[in-house]
């Protein structure tokens, strides 16, 4: 699976958008971008994920670049509880291929009051 | 539904004993997970079990195992404990591994094990 760099820390006010950049350059065609976020001492969360095109959910938006090589994770409107590590993972997809995520460093955000 | 359940939420053990960490996939999950994450080398992969069978394992020394049962639950074990060991273990669930639409793993809120 591709390696993935993100910055180690932002922050942003709250009921602003927050906008996470993540760097995939050696993904490959048949690999997705995930983003999972994780509030202190609890388990991850997943946030959502794609694979070439745009996605939004109820919880955030992924602008994935043309040449797939970078993606952006968009909270709309962030709040204080959006605080937290927020970790963008390249997984390939197989039929046969076992779930195995492999984490990176992650960003640690910071909501502002 | 209910989500992803791990027991205990925590423990206290001795270097040289041995720990059994339980998990309960979300109703329907065939794939089951488990990370370690500790402050120094964040959240890494361990194993995960599908149908009763490890399809895949991280590089973590023989003392960690696993084991899925045919209800999808898993217990991971950890015998001869370290300092080291100290961490919080977390199990994850997934439907299907390697659904072509992609597919999310969920979390639990994970077993906090500190050995003394």
């Amino acid at each position: 699976d591709a390696k993935t760099t993100q910055p180690p820390s932002m922050d942003c006010a709250e009921g602003r958008a927050a906008n996470l950049p993540c760097n995939h350059s050696t993904i490959s065609g048949n690999e997705y971008v995930y983003w999972y976020r994780q509030i202190h001492s609890q388990g991850p969360q997943y946030i959502i994920h794609g694979l070439k095109n745009n996605e939004t959910n109820e919880m955030a938006s992924l602008i994935i670049t043309e040449d797939r090589k970078s993606s952006t994770l968009i909270l709309p409107h962030a709040t204080l509880r959006d605080t937290a590590v927020y970790y963008c993972i390249v997984r390939a997809l197989r039929m046969d291929s076992s779930y195995k995520l492999i984490f990176g460093s992650g960003t640690r955000l910071l909501v502002r009051p | 539904k209910a989500g992803v359940t791990q027991t205990p939420r925590y423990l206290i053990k001795t270097r040289g004993q041995q720990v059994t960490l339980s998990c309960s996939p979300i109703s329907g999950h065939r794939s089951v997970s488990w990370y370690q994450q500790t402050p120094g080398q964040g959240l890494q992969f361990l194993f995960e079990y599908f149908s009763e069978t490890q399809r895949n394992k991280g590089n973590f020394p023989g003392r960690f195992s696993g084991r899925q049962f045919s209800n999808s639950r898993s217990e991971m074990n950890v015998s001869t404990l370290e300092l080291g060991d100290s961490a919080l273990y977390l199990c994850a669930s997934s439907s299907y591994p390697g659904s072509p639409a992609g597919n999310e793993q969920f979390f639990g809120p994970g077993t906090r094990l500190t050995v003394l």
